[in-house]
């Protein structure tokens, strides 16, 4: 099957700084790509979908300036969290999809997991 | 707006037994249905899906499951688990002409030698 890759795979940062999540899709190009969080033991929150070339749409609640997303290719969506306090620690996933229709299924990374110290 | 319930948070079955993941959706219209399976500190792994056609679905790794509109119910089945089927599992919907997948709770599966 397809192939969604992320770096990094985990990641300590301090309060008030930045840090940068990469989604790679290896194998195939993705039209669309969607960013989850997951706390422990729990589900999985969409944070936002993005398509290829355009701006984000996020959810309700999000907050587009912490959570900044870019979809500069087909291959590569990134999800900047910036000025990271401790409650964003948690573990965010990407996936990635070549079409836009669910004939197309969703394939999801490994997942990044962020500490904020 | 579409919700998903897993009705158990935790299912714990002895090794070669069956083993039912139970899931409920809600939504004004009609969906699509995805069942994943998620292992420790991994991303989620298509187990199924139901788009169309048939209500039963089989999937990988021996699992099915069977769509019930009447019930609004997706659950998942396996007749007899491997030790190897300890994971998370997550039950998801989506709207037709929707884009995202709306995701339940999740049910841990452990299973017992």
């Amino acid at each position: 099957g397809a192939v969604v890759s992320q770096h990094p795979s985990w990641v300590i940062c301090k309060s008030g700084t930045s840090v940068k999540i990469e989604c790679r899709s290896l194998d195939f190009q993705a039209t669309t790509m969607f960013w989850y969080r997951q706390f422990p033991k729990q589900s999985l929150m969409l944070m936002a979908t993005s398509n290829e070339g355009s701006k984000a749409t996020y959810e309700q609640g999000v907050e587009k300036d912490k959570f900044l997303i870019n979809h500069a290719s087909l291959t590569l969506s990134t999800l900047t969290v910036t000025s990271a306090h401790p409650e964003d620690s948690s573990f965010y996933i990407c996936s990635a999809r070549p079409g836009t229709g669910w004939s197309y299924e969703q394939y999801f990374g490994p997942g990044t997991r962020l500490t904020v110290t | 707006a579409q919700s998903v319930t897993q009705l158990d948070s935790q299912v714990p079955v002895f090794e070669e037994a069956p083993v039912e993941l139970r899931c409920n959706y809600s939504s004004s219209v009609s969906v699509y249905l995805f069942w994943y399976v998620q292992y420790p500190n991994q991303g989620l792994q298509l187990l199924l899906k139901y788009l169309s056609g048939s209500t039963l679905v089989k999937g990988i790794n021996g699992f099915e499951a069977e769509f019930n509109k009447s019930q609004t119910s997706f659950h998942l089945r396996k007749p007899s688990v491997h030790i190897s089927d300890t994971a998370e599992y997550f039950c998801a919907v989506s709207s037709q002409g929707a884009q995202k997948l709306v995701f339940g709770q999740g049910t841990r599966l452990t299973i017992n030698p």
